[in-house]
């Protein structure tokens, strides 16, 4: 069964904290992603990346940084934690193409204080 | 601007009754389109797709949906709702733009279905 696994359900940090979540997915996917969740607004792209070392921008960077060393893993870091940034973080990733589907971690809910 | 829209932020079926969970595009180009649900505190699965050919598109769960061009529109429908369906669903679309792809959501429809 194809799985993407984050690292964390509930985080709990404090306001200037760096965090980091963490995403693997056993699939050999290219394509990795990582989003934000919040009632009303769906998903918002925070960024993405199609190789190894590659990451590009979503609709939503700032405040994010990302690292992909390996290609099954895929961290997102928020360098100083704000409460605007306190949300439903969800990881996914997906073969390359246009037409392929993407598989969706469990999701992490962040709560910055 | 590319949207994709689910214009009803929650729907209410009996169980046994069919359900629509309603979808419209607005892109450039040709669209691919995505059904997702999730279910509490989960992440999204994917359901179904629709990518070229048949417009009623077979998915996972009883699912299908059924692609308009004229219309853009991407309606997902079953035709006997259980109360396990009940659930958050999500509408995306994929398109082509400089330096890859991206995938667009919409906002999301509830769904309960009653018992």
């Amino acid at each position: 069964d194809v799985k993407v696994t984050q690292s964390s359900r509930y985080l709990v940090k404090r306001t200037g904290e760096k965090v980091f979540l963490e995403c693997v997915q056993d699939m050999d996917h290219e394509n990795m992603f990582w989003y934000r969740q919040d009632p009303g607004l769906g998903l918002r792209l925070i960024y993405f990346s199609y190789d190894v070392k590659m990451k590009e921008k979503g609709d939503i960077p700032e405040g994010y940084s990302v690292s992909r060393e390996k290609k099954e893993r895929f961290s997102l870091i928020l360098e100083s934690a704000s409460t605007n940034q306190t949300s439903m973080y969800l990881c996914a990733s997906s073969l390359q193409g246009l037409w392929t589907e993407a598989f969706f971690g469990q999701g992490t809910r962040l709560t910055v204080v | 601007a590319q949207s994709v829209a689910q214009p009803e932020d929650q729907v209410n079926v009996a169980e046994g009754n069919p359900l629509t969970v309603k979808c419209t595009y607005s892109v450039s180009g040709n669209p691919y389109l995505f059904w997702y649900v999730q279910y509490p505190n989960r992440g999204l699965q994917f359901l179904l797709k629709y990518i070229t050919g048949d417009n009623l598109v077979k998915g996972s769960y009883g699912f299908e949906a059924e692609f308009n061009k004229s219309q853009t529109s991407f309606h997902l429908k079953k035709p006997s709702a259980l109360v396990s369906d009940s659930a958050l669903y999500f509408c995306a679309v994929r398109v082509s733009n400089t330096g890859g792809f991206k995938t667009i959501f919409g906002a999301g429809t509830r769904l309960f279905v009653k018992a």
